[in-house]
């Protein structure tokens, strides 16, 4: 089916490790986002990409890297996670102005 | 700097007891308002999205609405099924066409039978 996948669903880590979030859309949207979900602060934008290779930092960018190879896919990477890193995190693609949420990822980081 | 507020935090209501959820926003030129509803452990799902005041849109048992500072959403006679966190988002103006969003904290509701 057409849509937003995102993988792992759940992924355990170590302090130090590096993850790799995978997010995968069918729609062919240009736009596609990253966001992490935290208890007391709601959703925050991490990184968000434009196109196949345009990418930007969004408000809490630190600690991440994303790569855009092609439209479909949009990984993003923990380089060296942290405990501060243990949250949910989502993938949206935007069709015009209106965003699409994947399943999310739910990240603990020990 | 661009700002969304939700409230109340959490709402408590029996079957059929209609109320509003409010979303107040600052924001340096308002592109467009959002409504997601989001269940436990899932991704936000799109409802709404408002552009201008006085602007209204209807969804089953939800209604939003939008003025110059703020966006309702009324939920009439709501049914346990609309138990969820309902989340409100702005883009802002100076955002150009990233479709980059600010997100309030959400109103999780919650419809005793």
């Amino acid at each position: 089916d057409a849509g937003i996948t995102q993988s792992p669903r759940y992924k355990i880590t170590e302090t130090g490790r590096q993850v790799t979030l995978m997010c995968h859309q069918t729609w062919s949207h240009s736009y596609m986002f990253w966001y992490r979900q935290d208890l007391g602060h709601g959703l925050r934008l991490i990184y968000y990409s434009a196109a196949a290779d345009i990418t930007d930092k969004g408000e809490v960018p630190d600690g991440y890297v994303v790569s855009r190879s092609k439209t479909e896919n949009f990984p993003l990477t923990l380089e060296s996670a942290t405990r501060s890193q243990t949250s949910v995190y989502f993938c949206a693609s935007s069709r015009k102005e209106t965003q699409y949420f994947g399943p999310g990822t739910r990240l603990l980081v020990l | 700097e661009d700002q969304v507020t939700q409230s109340p935090e959490a709402l408590r209501l029996q079957e059929g007891e209609s109320s509003s959820l409010n979303c107040s926003y600052t924001v340096s030129g308002l592109r467009g308002l959002f409504w997601y509803r989001q269940d436990p452990g899932k991704g936000p799902e799109f409802l709404f999205t408002l552009y201008s005041a006085g602007e209204e849109k209807e969804k089953e048992r939800l209604k939003a609405t939008l003025t110059k500072k703020e966006s309702f959403l009324h939920i009439t006679a709501p049914k346990p099924e609309d138990s969820a966190t309902y989340l409100c988002a702005v883009q802002a103006g100076g955002s150009g066409n990233t479709g980059k969003l600010i997100f309030g904290q959400g109103t999780t509701l919650q419809v005793k039978p």
